[in-house]
């Protein structure tokens, strides 16, 4: 079975410009999560997704940061301007859809390592 | 604020020593997992922790749940070079859309051989 797959690995830019990240979750995967990572720190959850619509995006900076799954399967989330505060790893994972029940398993991809300049 | 505080932050133990990592809470979880992450990749799950005071073994692994789910923690007995890693617990509530999954702070562990 494959797993998450994530794209670019690596990005620098500098500060102002906009950059965008994508991500394939693995396969029949309903669920779709973005987290930022900041280096020794862990994993906060930026949005989630099921299948194309949002679940819970309150601690996205909407006003910068901006994420779609339009038709339910791959993702991209994008930064526009970007700030030197927003380097860090982006990671994406998937999880099957339960209704109810304890918390599930979320699968991770590699990340995105951002540096801004 | 942190709702899942791990401690200690930094561990640099010796190979063949044994080590507890703690995660804490003042709120209550349904359930507890633990993660490890290499650097360069994302982290992957250890084991899922459900009712409190529970036990799980995963050979030299040993993880436990607080009798109030408020608080977990991971052994490693006889700590080898590739148990080195960031290891991260995760509370998460039953599942219901909208509720969000909260990670620890971390724990970074190197085996020095």
């Amino acid at each position: 079975e494959a797993g998450v797959a994530q794209s670019p690995r690596y990005k620098i830019i500098e500060k102002r410009q906009s950059v965008a990240f994508w991500c394939n979750p693995i396969s029949g995967h309903a669920t779709l999560y973005w987290y930022q990572q900041i280096l020794g720190q862990g994993p906060k959850l930026l949005i989630q997704f099921q299948n194309n619509g949002v679940v819970d995006d309150s601690q996205l900076p909407k006003d910068r940061f901006s994420a779609e799954r339009l038709k339910g399967v791959d993702s991209t989330l994008k930064i526009q301007p970007a700030k030197l505060e927003d380097s860090a790893v982006y990671l994406c994972a998937s999880s099957s859809f339960q209704t109810s029940g304890p918390s599930y398993e979320q699968y991770f991809g590699p990340g995105t390592r951002l540096t801004v300049t | 604020t942190q709702l899942l505080e791990q401690s200690p932050q930094f561990l640099s133990i010796q190979e063949g020593e044994n080590l507890t990592v703690y995660c804490n809470s003042s709120s209550v979880f349904s359930s507890l997992q633990w993660y490890r992450q290499e650097p360069g990749e994302g982290p992957v799950l250890l084991v899922t922790v459900v009712t409190g005071g529970e036990v799980k073994k995963l050979k030299r692994l040993t993880f436990q749940f607080g009798d109030a789910r408020k608080d977990s923690s991971l052994h490693i007995t006889a700590a080898q070079p590739g148990d080195t890693g960031l290891y991260l617990c995760a509370g998460g509530p039953y599942y219901v859309p909208g509720n969000q999954f909260y990670f620890g702070t971390g724990t970074s562990l190197t085996v020095i051989p």
